[in-house]
């Protein structure tokens, strides 16, 4: 079975540039979940999307939104990038039940110039 | 408020010895706790996991760690290193009721011949 899928792979931006980034959960999985992870730090929590209703969000600005469709894929959009914004991005599927273990794509790398 | 904090950013060991990360966390409510390995340039895989139940709990390739709720410590360790354990570890916490994973800053382990 294909695990979770994010595309593109790399990505590079100017500042003040809009950007959307994509997601495929695994099969069956209901829940997409993004995350930042800045270099030489551990991944921070942006969104949680279950059943295509937002059900959590971490300590970002306005300018960053998502949502997700009725396959379950997502999509991550920043908009008016800042140089602080270069980060890899990851998605994270789940089933969003109880304990269920949460599996990361290989994320997209955001470089913002 | 939940938070995780990963005592040394950096450990190096000889192939062969014992690989000792350390994981310490806050939670008011109780936890699920995680660790997840990362190779450059790659997304997190899971290693282990703790729910409920057994307090010791064995992972992939040889790594276990022990929950234990005294000394709010969720400790990863390995018997022998091998090169091919060489990676980024994050430890990582959640409460019961959301998917949201709170990660620590990561330690980064060497394993030198």
């Amino acid at each position: 079975d294909a695990g979770v899928t994010q595309s593109p792979t790399h990505l590079i931006k100017t500042r003040g540039q809009q950007v959307t980034l994509r997601c495929s959960p695994i099969s069956g999985h209901k829940s997409v979940s993004w995350y930042q992870q800045v270099l030489g730090q551990g991944p921070q929590f942006i969104f949680q999307y279950y059943e295509k209703e937002e059900r959590g969000r971490g300590n970002f600005p306005d300018r960053f939104s998502a949502r997700q469709f009725p396959n379950y894929s997502s999509e991550l959009n920043v908009n008016a990038l800042l140089l602080g914004d270069s980060a890899l991005y990851l998605c994270a599927s789940s089933s969003g039940q109880g304990s269920d273990t949460q599996y990361f794509g290989p994320g997209t790398r955001l470089t913002v110039l | 408020a939940q938070s995780v904090t990963q005592l040394g950013s950096h450990v190096s060991v000889s192939e062969g010895a014992l690989v000792l990360l350390r994981c310490n966390y806050s939670s008011s409510v109780p936890p699920y706790l995680f660790w997840y390995v990362q190779y450059p340039n790659q997304g997190l895989q899971l290693l282990l996991k703790y729910t409920t139940g057994a307090t010791l709990v064995k992972g992939i390739n040889g790594f276990e760690a022990e929950f234990k709720k005294s000394e709010t410590s969720f400790h990863l360790t390995k018997p022998s290193a091998h090169m091919s354990d060489a990676a980024e570890y994050f430890c990582a916490v959640r409460s019961y009721n959301t998917d949201k994973l709170i990660f620590g800053t990561g330690t980064r382990l060497q394993v030198f011949p």
